[in-house]
C-alpha cells in the first residue's frame, strides 16, 4: 500500500539556518505530494504542493521538488525564522477520493 | 464561519461510553474527510464522503466507528462502546471537490480522551 516516511524530529535549529526535512514516498500510480504544516493551537494547511514529476512546489520561502527517480520530496528553506516553528507533514494522494496519506509529522524548532 | 468547525473541542469520556464528534464543513465543499492523530503516529485516514455517500470507510478501526453526512453538510462520526486506544485528536477535513491534489482544508480537531 501507500507509505509515507519521513524524518524523525524534533529538529531544532537557530534562525537563518538552512532547513531540510527528508520525505520519501511508496505508491502505487503517480502520486500528487503534499507538505502540510500544524502551527501551535491551530489546525493543518496546506504548505505546498506538486502533482507530477519534477514540478516544484514553493510557498512562504519553503521549497520542495517532486522527484520520481528517488521518490522523494524534500522540503527546504534557505532562512528559518522562529515563526516558522511546527509540526511538518508530508503527504501523498492517489485516485480514490484524493484521501491523503501522511507521514508522522516531524517538529521542527527555531531558536533566536 | 470561514472554516471547518469541529465540535466540541474537547471531550473526555469513560470507557464502554459512546461519543459523537460533529463536523461542520466549509459551505459549498462536496468532500469531507475524517483522519486520525494519535501520539507518535501521524495522521490516520478513517472515512471520506463525497456528498452525502461514503465510497471509502476502508480506515474505520472497527465496527464501533460509524459515520454519516446529511444534507451534503455536516458529518457526525460516532464511536460506540468507547476503548482508551480510541483516544485521539479526531480531524475534519473538506475540499470543493474530491479530484486528486485538491487542498483539503482542516478543522481545529476533536480531543477525545477516554479514561
Amino acid at each position: 500500500g501507500d507509505s509515507v516516511t519521513q524524518m524523525e524530529g524534533p529538529v531544532t535549529l537557530s534562525e537563518e539556518a538552512f532547513l531540510t526535512i527528508n520525505c520519501t514516498y511508496t505508491a502505487t500510480g503517480y502520486p500528487s505530494l503534499f507538505w502540510y504544516v500544524q502551527y501551535p493551537g491551530e489546525g493543518l494547511q496546506l504548505l505546498l504542493k506538486a502533482t507530477k514529476a519534477d514540478d516544484k512546489g514553493s510557498n512562504k520561502g519553503f521549497e520542495a521538488t517532486y522527484r520520481k527517480e528517488t521518490t522523494s520530496f524534500h522540503l527546504e528553506k534557505g532562512s528559518v525564522q522562529v515563526s516558522d516553528s511546527a509540526v511538518y507533514f508530508c503527504a501523498l494522494a492517489t485516485g480514490g477520493g484524493n484521501k491523503l496519506t501522511f507521514g508522522t509529522g516531524t517538529q521542527l524548532k527555531v531558536e533566536l | 464561519g470561514a472554516g471547518v468547525s469541529q465540535s466540541p473541542s474537547n471531550k473526555v469520556t469513560e470507557k464502554g461510553k459512546d461519543v459523537e464528534l460533529r463536523c461542520d464543513p466549509i459551505s459549498g465543499h462536496t468532500a469531507l474527510y475524517w483522519y486520525r492523530q494519535s501520539l507518535g503516529q501521524g495522521l490516520e485516514f478513517l472515512i471520506y464522503f463525497q456528498g452525502n455517500s461514503a465510497p471509502d470507510k476502508s480506515g474505520l478501526p472497527s465496527d464501533r466507528f460509524s459515520a454519516e453526512r446529511t444534507g451534503g453538510s455536516v458529518s457526525t462520526l460516532t464511536i460506540q462502546r468507547t476503548q482508551q486506544e480510541d483516544s485521539a485528536v479526531y480531524l475534519c477535513a473538506s475540499s470543493p471537490q474530491q479530484g486528486v491534489g485538491e487542498k483539503l482544508f482542516f478543522g481545529s480537531g476533536t480531543q477525545l480522551s477516554v479514561l
